[in-house]
């Protein structure tokens, strides 16, 4: 079947800019997490949802990073008046439960913000 | 803090040859462990994963990985590598106390020559 996929894969913003980037999860998946890989770095966890409720937001960098899943499936992670260090990849992952623990990645979002 | 660190940044082997990449955590009690592959422009793929039971576990293209608890490692291991298995690899371990997110390792680069 589909596995996650995020959009746009490639986005160029000039700072001040704000951004909104997409994630599909695998069908069914009831979890979704938001993480975030600076170059050369593994990825950071940013934000996780449980269906449509967000229960971990702990790893937002400042109130200038949004994330929401209205309805339980696609998920928007959102950046205000973007800052050169927010450039990165932004990866989506979901796992069917809470309790089966394999997250499935998505190919990223590279943001630029020059 | 909980922290998952890859002491080795880059590996080099000749194709054919064994590998070993080494992962060591920091958790108060024993986490769940992952070892994740990333090719360029791909997102992450889980090889393996560690919940309890036996030590050694066998993952997807002939990866292994071995958890002795007495060095708070979880090294992965292949006999023969091939020019594909090329990557960057991620070792992630999660919490087992109900909170989902993953803690990465920085990566491994690892470079396979002819």
């Amino acid at each position: 079947g589909a596995g996650v996929s995020q959009s746009p894969r490639y986005k160029v913003a000039k700072r001040g800019q704000d951004v909104a980037l997409r994630c599909d999860p695998i069908s069914g998946h009831v979890s979704l997490f938001w993480y975030q890989q600076a170059l050369g770095q593994g990825p950071e966890f940013l934000t996780y949802f449980q269906n449509e409720a967000q229960l971990d937001k702990s790893g937002l960098p400042s109130d200038r990073f949004f994330a929401e899943r209205p309805e339980g499936s696609v998920s928007t992670l959102k950046i205000q008046r973007t800052q050169q260090e927010d450039s990165a990849v932004y990866l989506c992952a979901s796992s069917f439960s809470h309790s089966t623990y394999e997250q499935y990645f998505g190919p990223g979002t590279r943001l630029t913000v020059t | 803090a909980q922290s998952v660190t890859q002491p080795d940044i880059h590996i080099t082997v000749s194709e054919g040859a064994s590998l070993e990449l080494r992962c060591n955590y920091s958790y108060g009690a024993t986490p769940y462990l992952f070892w994740y592959v990333q090719s360029p422009g791909q997102g992450l793929q889980l090889l393996l994963k560690y919940f309890s039971g036996d030590t050694l576990v066998q993952g997807i293209k002939g990866f292994e990985a071995e958890f002795k608890r007495s060095q708070s490692s979880f090294n992965l291991r292949k006999p023969s590598v091939h020019w594909s298995d090329a990557a960057e690899y991620f070792c992630a371990a999660l919490s087992n106390f109900g909170n989902e997110k993953l803690t990465f390792g920085t990566g491994t680069r690892l470079t396979i020559i002819p």
